[in-house]
């Protein structure tokens, strides 16, 4: 089975400027969790999804916002993107809302110029 | 609010030496308890979790993790390391039990960099 995948790879955007991250969850999996991670720190939570309905929400402003789509994938918007946004965004899926084990994909590798 | 500490933030070893990586956490009821591994350039993997029973849980590659809940730490150790365990550990905390979704608290990481 594949596991959780992400697109894009890397993305290069200016200050300002709107970004869609696309995550899809491992196959049979309902729940979505999104983090940043920025270099030398750990993954910081943002959203976490289940069964289309956000379930939680990080200590992030309102620039950021996600959805989750009846097929369980999922989207993370970014808007009005500032230099502190460069980070490295993680997709986790796990099979259920909780304490369920949660699998990461590859990320995407975002940079604000 | 929650967090977890990692004592180390960057362990160098010689090969076939032991290891251990510290991880307390400071939430005093039930947690679920994992550490993840992030070889370069990979994405996070699961090394091992903890959620109930034996304290001692034993995951991929040789290592293993001891839950001692009077110390709020969760440590991991490998007898004997191998050039391929060089990589960054992450210890995370999920309190689900405590009222959260379910999102994970991470600590800062440990660079483990070990001499062939």
């Amino acid at each position: 089975d594949a596991g959780v995948t992400q697109s894009p790879t890397h993305l290069i955007k200016t200050r300002g400027q709107h970004v869609t991250l696309r995550c899809s969850p491992i196959s049979g999996h309902k729940s979505v969790s999104w983090y940043q991670q920025v270099l030398g720190q750990g993954p910081q939570f943002i959203f976490q999804y289940y069964e289309k309905e956000e379930r939680g929400r990080g200590n992030f402003p309102d620039r950021f916002s996600a959805r989750q789509f009846p097929n369980y994938s999922s989207e993370l918007n970014v808007n009005a993107l500032l230099l502190g946004d460069s980070a490295l965004y993680l997709c986790a899926s796990s099979l259920e809302l909780g304490g369920d084990t949660q699998y990461f994909g590859p990320g995407t590798r975002l940079t604000v110029l | 609010a929650q967090s977890v500490s990692q004592h180390n933030h960057h362990v160098i070893l010689s090969e076939a030496a032991s290891l251990e990586l510290g991880c307390n956490y400071s939430y005093g009821g039930t947690v679920n308890l994992f550490w993840y591994v992030q070889y370069p350039g990979q994405h996070l993997q699961l090394l091992l979790k903890y959620f109930s029973g034996d304290p001692l849980v034993k995951g991929i590659k040789g290592f293993e993790a001891e839950f001692i809940k009077s110390k709020f730490s969760f440590n991991l150790r490998k007898p004997s390391v191998q050039w391929s365990d060089t990589a960054e550990y992450f210890c995370a905390v999920n309190d689900y039990y405590g009222g959260s979704q379910g999102n994970l608290i991470f600590g800062k990481g440990t660079k483990l960099s070990v001499k062939p």
